[in-house]
């Protein structure tokens, strides 16, 4: 079946730093792609997805690439903030679909000024 | 986008008691609702799948007489845990939507078991 492996942390970054927090999966097809942000004391949000191959999917200044050569979807952003600390989770659907998720084991980003 | 409520926020209560927690969707007909359990610092696992009008679908390895779902309503989705023990401790998060691409999460409610 589907699985995610994702980069474990926690992350430590200053503020403008460069981030990448690195995503591969194993899938049967092309499913779709996904990250979630989970700020402290809220819901997970998604963040960005990207829906087939060689897509990029955007938001809030960060990107991440649907690569089927290298199976990856790493989340990037050039210049973090303070405010962007929280827990990052890539996933992706269960195998057959059925609008279940399977998530990685996040990535905790922290921010400092 | 669709907004999912969960209540309580958060519990405690002893061993060998039974906690309900609930989750609703606020302006969306949800026939189905997924409910994940995070344990501290890790990742979300999917439990089950709670279907309106009929019986949930559990991930293996869930006991399904110790997670009970009821999804009695297009709106509203309970999970009770029974007879709950200190490992049962957890974030429980459920989520619903029209889509894999379009899933809206609740809050979670974070259950404490003394």
């Amino acid at each position: 079946g589907n699985s995610v492996t994702q980069m474990e942390g926690p992350v430590t970054l200053s503020e403008e730093a460069f981030l990448t927090i690195n995503c591969t999966y194993t899938a049967t097809g092309y499913p779709s792609l996904f990250w979630y942000v989970q700020y402290p004391g809220e819901g997970l949000q998604l963040l960005l997805k990207a829906t087939k191959a060689d897509d990029k999917g955007s938001n809030k200044g960060f990107e991440a690439t649907y690569r089927k050569e290298t199976t990856s979807f790493h989340l990037e952003k050039g210049s973090v903030q303070v405010s962007d600390s929280a827990v990052y989770f890539c996933a992706l659907p269960f195998s057959g679909g059925y609008n279940k998720l399977i998530f990685g084991a996040g990535t905790r980003l922290a921010v400092h000024p | 986008g669709a907004v999912v409520s969960q209540h309580p926020s958060w519990v405690i209560c002893k061993s060998g008691t039974s906690v309900k927690i609930e989750c609703r969707s606020l302006d969306f007909q949800a026939t189905t609702m997924f409910w994940y359990r995070q344990f501290p610092k890790q990742s979300l696992m999917l439990m089950a799948t709670s279907n309106e009008g009929s019986k949930a679908t559990y991930e293996q390895g869930v006991e399904k007489d110790k997670f009970l779902i009821n999804h009695a309503s297009l709106t509203l989705s309970t999970l009770t845990v029974t007879s709950a023990h200190p490992e049962d401790s957890s974030f429980y998060i459920c989520s619903t939507g029209t889509s894999t691409d379009t899933q809206y999460f609740g809050p979670g409610t974070r259950l404490t078991v003394l």
